[in-house]
């Protein structure tokens, strides 16, 4: 059974770092694509970034650029989101999801993570 | 303000037959194919039709998607209660190069 867990949410002062993982199971971690997905309280899903197989490739939604990173070890079948100089409206549920666009798309139960002083 | 734009709601009766829309333009919908999830109330989303039209393993037929030019379209008939949930779609927009979602569509079963 595909699993993919989520953990390293909390609440964290603005400007502060935090780094989420993703640890997955049931599959072969190093042949899917990986996306980090969040959600606003009561808003709509919005795409932070993803990352390719072999980690050679990664994409960032404007906002996050320059603050956060994604990364994985593939042997250790880990998604990472590192996020830096955390902001208020970066505020949300943090969903890794594999194969986001594709047939094998699955998602974790998402993290919550709340920037506030 | 979301690059594809969804009806905020919609509606139906049990048995009705549901239709939600999802507008882009060519960089996204025009040149990609799109996805649609569902989600209920604090949990996660989940597949519902990937490539335009096609359903994963487990997904009943009662759930179709189309796409023309730089709109899609999700299809739900026979609308039972548990279909009331969140519906978004999703695409690459490869202008921005990043994955796009639609606002989002609350549907409620009357």
């Amino acid at each position: 059974e595909v699993q993919l867990v989520e953990s390293g949410g909390d609440l964290v002062q603005p400007g502060g770092s935090l780094r989420l993982s993703c640890a997955a199971s049931g599959y072969t971690f190093s042949t899917y694509w990986m996306d980090w997905v969040r959600q606003a309280p009561g808003k709509g899903l919005e795409w932070v970034a993803n990352i390719k197989e072999d980690g050679s490739e990664k994409n960032y939604v404007d906002s996050v650029k320059g603050r956060f990173t994604i990364s994985r070890d593939n042997a250790k079948k880990s998604l990472y989101l590192q996020m830096n100089d955390l902001r208020a409206e970066d505020t949300a549920v943090y969903f890794c999801a594999r194969d986001l666009m594709g047939a094998s798309c699955h998602w974790g139960q998402g993290i919550l993570v709340t920037v506030s002083s | 303000q979301s690059v594809l734009t969804q009806p905020p709601s919609a509606s139906g009766t049990p048995g009705q037959r549901v239709t939600i829309s999802c507008s882009g333009s060519t960089p996204n919908i025009g040149r990609n194919s799109v996805s649609w999830f569902h989600q209920l109330p604090g949990t996660a989303p989940k597949l519902l039709i990937y490539r335009n039209n096609q359903r994963p393993a487990g997904v009943p037929d009662r759930f179709s998607g189309s796409k023309s030019g730089t709109s899609a379209s999700l299809a739900i008939s026979g609308l039972q209660s548990e279909d009331e949930s969140d519906y978004y779609c999703a695409t690459w927009d490869g202008s921005l190069n990043v994955v796009v979602f639609g606002g989002g569509t609350k549907l409620t079963v009357l």
